[in-house]
């Protein structure tokens, strides 16, 4: 029971590179969230999902792409890479019915230099 | 003006003791409330969830959530090394969806031998 897999686990890149986080889930949730966190800034939404081809902005969205084609999977995109993206970015699921539980890959490390 | 505040501590306790979590958050209409733990390195994971005012208890923990004051707190008892995390508190002003879950900076705790 594979759960929710985020990968590259560890990815270092350039300033203005693009950089996609992948993020696949084995449950069927209906709902996918990505997650950026920082010190001092705790858990901050990014974009999330309510279902397949059903995206929304989180609290920052900028500089990042989403898109779900299918329920499982759920990639971020950073389409041209800044340092201040340099975070450890979480994927996470839920199911329709839950307001708060989430359930969180084990987290991409992403630096940019 | 954050909304979800915590003490980042570290809070120190010794094995055996009581570990007393607080957690304010600033809007009124919050409906849901979570206790999240995160080792270090590593993705949270739920351990508490409370919607009521008054306390919630599973096994050694305690949750209690004061809504006229806006707080919620977590208790856990005869604490462990094991216990040694970083707790994240989490409010959502809606039911039937995590898209507004809000998270705190988190308080990280220390279990002393």
């Amino acid at each position: 029971d594979a759960g929710i897999t985020q990968s590259p686990r560890y990815k270092i890149t350039e300033t203005g590179r693009q950089v996609t986080l992948m993020c696949h889930q084995t449950w069927s949730h209906s709902y996918m969230f990505w997650y950026r966190q920082d010190l001092g800034h705790g858990l901050r939404l990014i974009y999330y999902s309510a279902a397949a081809d059903i995206t929304d902005k989180g609290e920052v969205p900028d500089g990042y792409v989403v898109s779900r084609s299918k329920t499982e999977n759920f990639p971020l995109t950073l389409e041209s890479a800044t340092r201040s993206q340099t975070s450890v970015y979480f994927c996470a699921s839920s199911t329709q019915t839950n307001t708060g539980e989430l359930f969180f890959g084990e987290g991409s490390r992403l630096t940019v230099l | 003006q954050k909304e979800v505040e915590q003490n980042s501590g570290p809070l120190s306790v010794p094995e055996g003791a009581i570990a007393s979590l607080n957690c304010t958050y600033s809007d009124r209409g919050s409906q849901s409330f979570f206790w999240y733990r995160q080792y270090s390195g590593k993705s949270p994971e739920l351990i508490m969830f409370i919607y009521s005012n008054g306390d919630k208890e599973d096994g050694r923990f305690t949750a209690q959530l004061n809504k006229a004051s806006q707080y919620v707190s977590l208790l856990i008892r005869d604490s462990q090394p094991s216990d040694s995390a970083t707790y994240l508190c989490a409010v959502n002003p809606l039911t039937g969806t995590a898209s507004k879950l809000t998270f705190g900076t988190g308080t990280r705790l220390q279990v002393t031998l």
